[in-house]
């Protein structure tokens, strides 16, 4: 099955600094990587996602990039604010496929500082 | 269009009682998942329903969890005989057809 690492587990950055979330995966079949932010005591939700016919996907802040030939994707979270301080979660899985789920990494608390 | 709805949001249990979890998907999504998330831990993956269906339950304990999702009404997670190592938060998602999975606020479980 799939196998997804995170890294770092914990991340602390000043208010503004970039901060940046590595994901590594080993089914080389999979083809779609969301990720999702989790605030304290809340549901997890999807902040932005990349399917693997592109490199990289931005959005406002934030961007993910794809490296399909090594398996490992990353989040790109600029000018970062304190209301970023979450734990961020990667996750992959086969999309279309009726048997396959999301995978998740352990996931990353990023704080950031005023 | 409401988003995925949990109920309850928190639950008190004694040990060996059952619990019942319980989670509505957004409106026009299928797919339902569980996923269990223990303190300062992620998200692991525990069944996955489509309507009438258990498609993949390799993720759930084999003895006192079942889980169920009926033609009509929600999806429902069952803990039977609950012990304390089974206090934990308790998301349900749901997808369309496109993969993307939406999560819903949560049960936390807490046995005494």
């Amino acid at each position: 099955g799939e196998n997804v690492e995170q890294h770092p587990s914990t991340l602390s950055v000043q208010e503004g600094d970039s901060a940046v979330i590595k994901c590594t995966y080993s089914d080389s079949a999979s083809n779609y990587f969301p990720w999702y932010k989790q605030e304290l005591g809340k549901r997890p939700q999807l902040i932005i996602d990349i399917r693997s016919n592109v490199g990289e996907k931005k959005d406002q802040r934030i961007a993910v990039t794809l490296n399909k030939t090594a398996k490992h994707f990353s989040l790109h979270i600029t000018e970062t604010q304190p209301e970023d301080s979450a734990v961020y979660f990667c996750a992959a899985k086969l999309m279309n496929s009726g048997y396959s789920t999301l995978t998740f990494g352990k996931g990353t608390m990023l704080l950031v500082s005023p | 269009n409401a988003g995925v709805m949990q109920n309850p949001r928190h639950l008190v249990r004694r040990r060996g009682q059952e619990a019942r979890l319980r989670c509505s998907p957004m409106k026009g999504h299928s797919h339902v998942y569980w996923y269990r998330q223990l303190p300062e831990e992620g998200l692991k993956f525990m069944v996955y329903l489509q309507k009438e269906n258990i498609i993949d339950e390799s993720g759930m304990p084999k003895e006192r969890f079942s889980a169920e999702f009926p033609k009509e009404g929600p999806s429902i997670l069952r803990i039977q005989q609950v012990v304390r190592g089974d206090s934990a938060a308790y998301f349900c998602a749901s997808s369309p057809p496109s993969n993307e999975q939406y999560f819903g606020p949560g049960t936390r479980l807490t046995v005494t």
